[in-house]
């Protein structure tokens, strides 16, 4: 089925870094979603964004959807270990029967 | 506020038998969608139910059926199972249909493996 392109696909870092990540994707979405998987759980919403141009915060997390409304981006400041997990993408494209779309996932990994 | 419930947690088949998932919803919540994660493939949409009635499906053959009762409680079944199917299924519930604006709140999964 469609997917979304995410990237990067994998991240090794030090503790304390600055994260960034994105999601692209050749059609224009209406809703943006961002999702964390830890092992073992199913994933949970960090940011969902809703309008081109919005810029969300949680914490330490920022997303933001882009004015093209093809793309999003994910970034985590300050990095600790718990931020160890996969992070999902999911746009909703309401000509598809508003069926939300995947990427496949970025793996992170935290150094403490 | 309960989240959302799925059992069992893990589950082993052989090929050829056929299985039942379950899932209860978050109170409130009418919509139930059902994904199927493999490492390879992501998460794959199999089918959403909302009011006991199928509104979305998923490129997933006939041996994927579901069902939601009338508590919004759901079942996903897979009949006549390929060792392919072994995967971590995910139920998500949603206030409303599509997910539009009432975003999905997913179970831990069941993890299914056939031999």
């Amino acid at each position: 089925g469609q997917q979304l392109n995410q990237s990067p696909q994998s991240m090794f870092i030090q503790e304390g870094e600055d994260v960034s990540m994105n999601c692209t994707s050749s059609s224009i979405f209406n809703t943006w979603l961002w999702y964390k998987q830890d092992p073992g759980e199913g994933p949970v919403l960090l940011i969902a964004l809703y309008k081109a141009g919005e810029l969300t915060s949680n914490g330490r997390l920022t997303a933001q959807f882009g004015t093209t409304r093809k793309d999003s981006f994910l970034n985590i400041s300050a990095s600790i270990p718990s931020d160890v997990g996969i992070y999902f993408c999911a746009g909703q494209n309401t000509g598809n029967n508003r069926k939300l779309i995947w990427g496949l996932g970025t793996s992170l990994a935290v150094n403490p | 506020k309960a989240g959302v419930t799925q059992t069992p947690r893990y589950l082993i088949k052989t090929r050829g038998q056929q299985v039942t998932l379950s899932c209860s919803p978050i109170s409130g919540h009418r919509s139930v969608s059902w994904y199927q994660q493999t490492p390879g493939q992501g998460l794959q949409f199999l089918f959403e139910y909302f009011s006991e009635t199928q509104r979305n499906k998923g490129n997933f053959p006939g041996r994927f059926s579901g069902r939601q009762f009338s508590n919004s409680r759901s079942e996903m079944n897979v009949s006549t199972l390929e060792l392919g199917d072994s995967a971590l299924y995910l139920c998500a519930s949603s206030l409303e249909e599509g997910a539009f604006n009432s975003p999905l709140h997913f179970g831990n999964g069941t993890r299914l493996t056939v031999t």
